[in-house]
């Protein structure tokens, strides 16, 4: 069975705190994003990579890095963790020849910001 | 840009009763569309979508979704709702972007199935 897994569902962090996310996907997909769901807006692109090494800002990408050293895995990281950053982040991965291919989502990180 | 319209935050069906999720698009080429599913505390589960051929798509669950492209909608539609299919719906589309592909999506709509 296929699997996106995100290493952490539950985090409580102090602001100003560095926070990392990780993800880890076993399907060979060359595609990894990072969203962040909010009631309301639905999902928002923080992040997305096609390939090792490389990553695109989607559409809110202040206040968020990223790392994809190995094909697998794709982390998220708040340098300085602020408590608009209280969310739901959810990773995805796809295979890159698809363009019609459908994400794959890990089961979603909650973070709070205090 | 590419954009996703879900026009009802909420919709309220009765069990046994069809429903209807609403879905409205804005592409520039050839439109690449989806239904996903979130039940609580999870993440997204693909349903189903339509890249070419017959506008009515069928997938997971008993869902189905009809392609209009004079009306640019794809709409999500099951004959019978069950009370297990409450949960939070999103529409998406496909878009290309800096030689890879990103998926823009709707703001969601939740579905409550009354027994």
């Amino acid at each position: 069975d296929v699997k996106v897994t995100q290493s952490s569902r539950y985090l409580v962090k102090r602001t100003g705190e560095k926070v990392f996310l990780e993800c880890v996907q076993d399907m060979d997909h060359e595609n990894m994003f990072w969203y962040r769901q909010d009631p309301g807006l639905g999902l928002r692109l923080i992040y997305f990579s096609y390939d090792v090494k490389m990553k695109e800002k989607g559409d809110i990408p202040e206040g968020y890095s990223v790392s994809r050293e190995k094909k697998e895995r794709f982390s998220l990281i708040l340098e300085s963790a602020s408590t608009n950053q209280t969310s739901m982040y959810l990773c995805a991965s796809s295979k890159l020849a698809l363009q019609t291919g459908e994400l794959f989502f890990g089961e979603g990180s909650r973070l709070t910001v205090l | 840009a590419q954009s996703v319209a879900q026009p009802e935050d909420q919709v309220n069906v009765a069990e046994g009763n069809p429903l209807t999720v609403k879905c409205t698009y804005s592409v520039s080429g050839n439109p690449y569309l989806f239904w996903y599913v979130q039940y609580p505390n999870r993440g997204l589960q693909f349903l189903l979508k339509y890249i070419t051929g017959d506008n009515l798509v069928k997938g997971s669950y008993g869902f189905e979704a009809e392609f209009n492209k004079s009306q640019t909608s794809f709409h999500l539609k099951k004959p019978s709702a069950l009370v297990s299919d409450s949960a939070l719906y999103f529409c998406a589309v496909r878009d290309r972007e800096n030689g890879g592909f990103k998926t823009i999506f709707g703001a969601g709509t939740r579905l409550f199935v009354k027994a």
